[in-house]
């Protein structure tokens, strides 16, 4: 069946950088692009940005970009996000999920979610 | 930037009734609109792409409509499980891809 399963929950301090992976299984991982989508507490969804597991390219939302880095293992049909100098609105679940197609850009797998707690 | 617009916030719906949410794109984003389920604790489920085409597993009392601007989930005959938060969200456009605030459809 096709799945994503992340990384454990982690807590950081203001200014520091974390680490999130999401490891695919039961697809062709390179054939599908990833988008990592995030969730304040009580809050809606908010896109953070995309990464081709087919060639490595990706795109990011404004509010992240130079923060942020998105990269794929295609030897462990693995994503990463990479989030550095840690603030305290970064706090939220952050989420992987397939993009269906690229005709079709919808998420149509998610992960479980990553909590991520940013906290002096 | 695209800004996508849901109504109403909650929806007080009864089990048996039928739910019916809106979403506004501030442009528009053709027929490239998906829905999203999500219930507490977990992560969203996509119900729709395409406007109006189902996912995979979704039942039929689930159905979108709508181009352009202007985008309609209905849920017919609401069962205990789809009390739920909805979200609209376009991928016509980007960065950013955007989803709507979302509408919480709630047991009245």
């Amino acid at each position: 069946q096709f799945q994503l399963v992340q990384s454990g929950g982690e807590v950081k301090k203001p200014g520091a950088s974390v680490k999130v992976s999401c490891k695919a299984s039961g697809y062709t991982f390179t054939n599908y692009g990833i988008s990592w989508v995030r969730q304040a507490p009580g809050q809606g969804l908010e896109w953070v940005g995309w990464v081709s597991a087919h060639n490595g390219n990706t795109n990011y939302a404004q509010k992240v970009q130079g923060r942020v880095t998105m990269t794929t293992d295609t030897s462990t049909n693995t994503a990463y996000m990479e989030l550095r100098s840690l603030r305290s609105d970064d706090t939220a679940v952050y989420y992987c999920a397939r993009e269906r197609g690229i005709a079709v850009r919808a998420f149509d797998i998610w992960g479980q979610g990553t909590m991520v707690i940013v906290s002096s | 930037e695209i800004v996508m617009t849901q109504s109403p916030a909650t929806l007080s719906v009864s089990p048996g009734e039928s739910a019916t949410l809106s979403c506004r794109a501030s442009q528009t984003v053709s027929s490239n609109l998906a829905w999203y389920q999500q219930k507490p604790g977990q992560a969203p489920r996509l119900l729709m792409s395409g406007a109006s085409t189902r996912a995979t597993g979704i039942p039929a009392r689930f159905s979108g409509s709508g181009s352009g601007t202007e985008f309609t989930l209905t849920i017919s005959s609401l069962q205990s499980e789809d009390f739920a938060i909805y979200y609209c969200q376009q991928y016509n456009n980007w960065p950013p891809w955007t989803f709507g605030q979302g509408t919480k459809v709630e047991i009245k």
